[in-house]
């Protein structure tokens, strides 16, 4: 079946303007998640869903990062006033259960802030 | 201390060599233990799922949890150009985090033809 899907592939902004990535998850999958992903840094955890709830945001960097999720499925994360530092690779995943299960994860959005 | 360690290479190996990648964690709450490839401009696919101590077995991969040293290992049989990749330890734990993985920082692998 099909896989978790993300776009834009990449994105280019000028600093200070917003953006909106975009994820469809596997279908079926409860959970979804958006990591972050910096050259030397590792994989980042953002924020988790189970359905359309958000029970852990803990990993936004700050209140210029947001992120939806719709009819438990289709997922946005928002960068408003983007600074060079949110230049990265933004991973969304998802997964079954969301609990003791594995994740699965999209190409990623290859984000440059100019 | 981080929670997870993975030493990031490079390890280069000529084609058809054993390769041994290895992990270090800290939180013996863990009791899952993913391995993830990624591919340049990829997104990281699983490539090995366990549970507790033990081995488990696909293929030319062969994954290996020792909790009690809190070490986990993977290791690739008959090594393949196409193996060429960034390898990711991840972990995820019981009781508050059964849902949120964490990952070492991935060593990056190169197998030579």
């Amino acid at each position: 079946g099909a896989g978790v899907s993300q776009s834009p592939s990449n994105k280019v902004t000028e600093k200070g303007k917003d953006v909106e990535l975009r994820c469809d998850p596997i279908s079926g999958h409860t959970a979804l998640y958006w990591y972050r992903q910096s050259l030397g840094q590792g994989l980042e955890f953002l924020i988790y869903f189970q359905g359309n709830s958000a029970p852990d945001k803990s990993g936004l960097p700050s209140d210029r990062f947001s992120a939806e999720r719709t009819g438990g499925s289709v997922s946005t994360l928002t960068i408003q006033r983007t600074q060079q530092e949110d230049s990265a690779v933004y991973l969304c995943a998802s997964s079954f259960t969301g609990r003791n299960s594995p994740l699965h994860f999209g190409n990623g959005t290859r984000l440059t802030v100019t | 201390q981080k929670e997870v360690e993975q030493d990031p290479g490079p390890l280069s190996v000529p084609e058809g060599a054993i390769v041994s990648l290895n992990c270090t964690y800290s939180n013996s709450a863990f009791q899952y233990f993913m391995w993830y490839r990624q591919y340049s401009r990829k997104g990281p696919e699983l490539l090995m799922y366990t549970y507790s101590s033990g081995n488990k077995e696909d293929g030319r991969f062969t994954a290996q949890v020792d909790k009690s040293s809190k070490y986990i290992s993977l290791f690739i049989r008959d090594s393949q150009p196409s193996d060429s990749a960034t390898y990711l330890c991840a972990t995820l734990g019981g009781g508050g985090s059964n849902y949120k993985l964490t990952f070492g920082k991935g060593t990056l692998l190169t197998v030579n033809p």
